[in-house]
């Protein structure tokens, strides 16, 4: 496609349910970054795959949270037992390689923890 | 893990005027980008710098690897310049990216 693509673009869920959250990124690139914004907050880093290396998990806020990249293409981020304090925007963004090439980012999935 | 410090934290300044917006990490870094967020919309990739300055139209952005220091300057601002602007590094290796807090920016007619 020509850009990122993420599926839901909104996700209402109640608490305790598990979620799945997709990204597309472009075709060819290799690097692709999941991130979340709170509503009135910044952007937090939450997870990184860089072609077949292992993935930077560093900021994945618990165990509840996991993220896969089947193929080197799309990602799925899945949060279990979904709590209030995960409602937040999910961005993802891809990139054509590691380090300097640029972002390309997805519109987000908003998630909403009743 | 990177410190990223920006600054200011928010602007308002008049249309016309020449803004600039600074960042600044703590460790080494591969790249650096600024992005922009305007009120409800998505995240836009301004630009991504290793070294030395880009320019695209009325922005421009530099970097000083040795300071640790990136600024982005916007010219003849104008209203549609309002925005949440974003400093996001990305050090080497397998590291993901580290966020600055973001500067809001008003552009007031």
């Amino acid at each position: 496609g020509a850009g990122v693509s993420q599926s839901p673009s909104n996700k209402v869920t109640e608490k305790g349910k598990d979620v799945e959250l997709r990204c597309d990124p472009i075709s060819g690139h290799t690097a692709l970054y999941w991130y979340r914004q709170s509503l009135g907050q910044g952007l937090e880093f939450l997870i990184y795959f860089q072609g077949n290396s292992a993935p930077d998990k560093s900021g994945l806020p618990s165990d509840r949270f996991s993220a896969e990249r089947t193929g080197g293409s799309v990602s799925t981020l899945t949060i279990q037992r979904t709590q209030q304090e995960d409602s937040a925007v999910y961005l993802c963004a891809s990139s054509i390689w590691d380090g300097d090439s640029p972002l390309h980012f997805g519109n987000g999935t908003r998630l909403t923890v009743t | 893990k990177n410190e990223v410090e920006q600054s200011p934290q928010n602007l308002t300044a008049q249309e016309g005027e020449f803004i600039t917006i600074n960042c600044s990490y703590s460790v080494g870094i591969s790249a650096l980008h600024w992005l922009q967020q305007h009120p409800g919309g998505g995240i836009v990739s301004l630009f991504m710098l290793s070294s030395g300055k880009k320019k695209h139209g009325r922005l421009i952005a530099t970097i000083n690897i040795q300071e640790k220091h990136s600024s982005l300057h916007i010219t003849a601002s104008h209203p549609r310049d309002s925005a949440v602007y974003i400093c996001a590094v990305k050090g080497g290796g397998a590291d993901g990216l580290t966020f600055g807090k973001g500067t809001h920016l008003i552009i007031q007619p």
